[in-house]
């Protein structure tokens, strides 16, 4: 069964302080790993899609990178608008498309 | 391009009662899933359609069942609501391409059982 598990769970960010999420992930094999975007009672959205370790991909002060057990979302010089919870998740080679989401990182970003 | 879209956006529903939440996907999109997610936790895939077939279900009961028609829209119905049905369900749209696929979300349908 594919699991992806995120850490922390919750994390207290000044503005401008750096910090990384982490995702740790299972999967018989990957066909590609997810972040999302969730705030508070709206619907996820897409952030990156990572396919292979190695991989990087950057968008404002995001960066997701990508190894064969685990992915990291870098936030560079956070803003209180980056404070959401960020979710990870993994899609199979044989999931037909289905995610398997982690808990989550809450982030709060402190102006 | 509206994206996905969700209707209604919140809903109170008695315990023992039936529920039927509906899903337009992404324009250009062939696949709906349904995930249901607790607060405080990710998201739970429930099934997936396409080509108005249930192609894959997660570890939910029969009481959960969906449909989706030639528009490619869809819908989820929750039968015997239990206390513990109360969730935001989020509908998901992608591709049935080859390779792995982003998966656009809905803002969600908020579901209170009382």
């Amino acid at each position: 069964e594919d699991q992806v598990t995120q850490s922390p769970e919750a994390l207290r960010l000044q503005e401008g302080e750096s910090s990384s999420l982490n995702c740790s992930y299972t999967v018989s094999g990957l066909r590609g790993l997810f972040w999302y975007r969730q705030d508070p009672g709206k619907g996820p959205e897409f952030l990156f899609t990572l396919y292979s370790a190695g991989e990087e991909k950057e968008k404002e002060r995001l960066k997701a990178t990508l190894t064969k057990k685990e992915s990291f979302l870098h936030i560079t010089a956070p803003k209180p608008e980056d404070s959401a919870t960020y979710l990870c998740a993994v899609q199979a080679t044989l999931g037909n498309n289905r995610l398997a989401f982690g808990k989550g990182n809450q982030v709060v970003v402190i102006p | 391009d509206a994206g996905v879209t969700q209707s209604p956006t919140h809903l109170i529903k008695t315990r023992g009662q039936q529920v039927t939440l509906r899903c337009s996907p992404k324009s250009g999109h062939d696949t709906v899933s349904w995930y249901q997610q607790a607060l405080g936790q990710g998201p739970q895939f429930i099934f997936q359609y396409y080509e108005e077939e249930e192609r894959q279900r997660g570890n939910f009961p029969d009481r959960f069942s969906g449909h989706q028609f030639p528009n490619y829209s869809s819908e989820l119905n929750v039968n015997a609501l239990l206390l513990g049905d109360s969730a935001l369900y989020l509908c998901a749209s992608s591709l049935a391409a080859g390779g792995a696929t982003e998966a656009f979300f809905g803002q969600g349908t908020r579901l209170t059982v009382v």
